[in-house]
């Protein structure tokens, strides 16, 4: 059974520019999370994904939008990046919306300059 | 008021002792709760899973939940060098919303 992965695992950009980061569900689930973990903070949720459907969002400013495919990988996409945009992206993949349980990946460590 | 409130540490124990680690949050609505372990640069790895209040065991590691208190506990016996990590308590009202996480604790246990 392959866990959640996550790519890339480090990048750098310029404020002002765009990211996008990816991550693949374990197998068999269907939903996804995405959480911004700053550095010496626990994570802050960010959006989650069902069926392709966003289910929930958090208090992040709309330049924060994603998407899930059919094959219930997601994306992660950040516009106009500012400094504080510097943090961990966690993907979290659940079996369904019914089981809590958050499996997560290793990460991408994105750093703005 | 944050949601959920969760000492940093540092705690640093010897190998083989008990420990204790804890979380108190305001919202009564929460009846999901999560502990997860993260090592540094990592991402987090769930330890253990609980519904509402009671005691969960998994090994080593004991779940308590005190919905009254709004108080839950992990602890830790026959620590391990390999225990030493940051601990993070999770929580939600449901399983369909988002998880509201602790600033987490630092564990160090001397060999």
């Amino acid at each position: 059974e392959t866990g959640v992965t996550q790519s890339p695992t480090h990048l750098i950009k310029t404020r002002g520019q765009q990211v996008t980061l990816r991550c693949s569900s374990q197998s068999g689930h269907n939903t996804v999370s995405w959480y911004q973990q700053a550095l010496g903070q626990g994570p802050q949720f960010i959006f989650q994904y069902y069926r392709e459907e966003e289910n929930g969002r958090g208090n992040f400013p709309p330049r924060f939008s994603g998407l899930q495919f059919p094959n219930y990988s997601s994306e992660l996409n950040v516009n106009a990046l500012e400094l504080d945009d510097s943090a961990l992206y966690l993907c979290a993949s659940s079996l369904d919306l019914n089981t809590g349980e958050l499996f997560f990946g290793e990460g991408s460590r994105l750093t703005v300059l | 008021q944050k949601e959920v409130e969760q000492d940093p540490g540092p705690l640093s124990v010897p190998e083989g002792a008990i420990v204790s680690l804890n979380c108190t949050y305001s919202n009564s609505a929460f009846q999901y709760f999560m502990w997860y372990r993260q090592y540094s640069r990592k991402g987090p790895e769930l330890l253990m899973y609980t519904y509402s209040s009671g005691n969960k065991e998994d090994g080593r590691f004991t779940a308590q939940v005190d919905k009254s208190s709004k108080y839950i506990s992990l602890f830790i016996r026959d620590s391990q060098p390999s225990d030493s990590a940051t601990y993070l308590c999770a929580m939600s009202a449901n399983t369909g919303n988002q998880f509201y996480f602790g600033t987490g604790t630092s564990l160090t246990v001397i060999p």
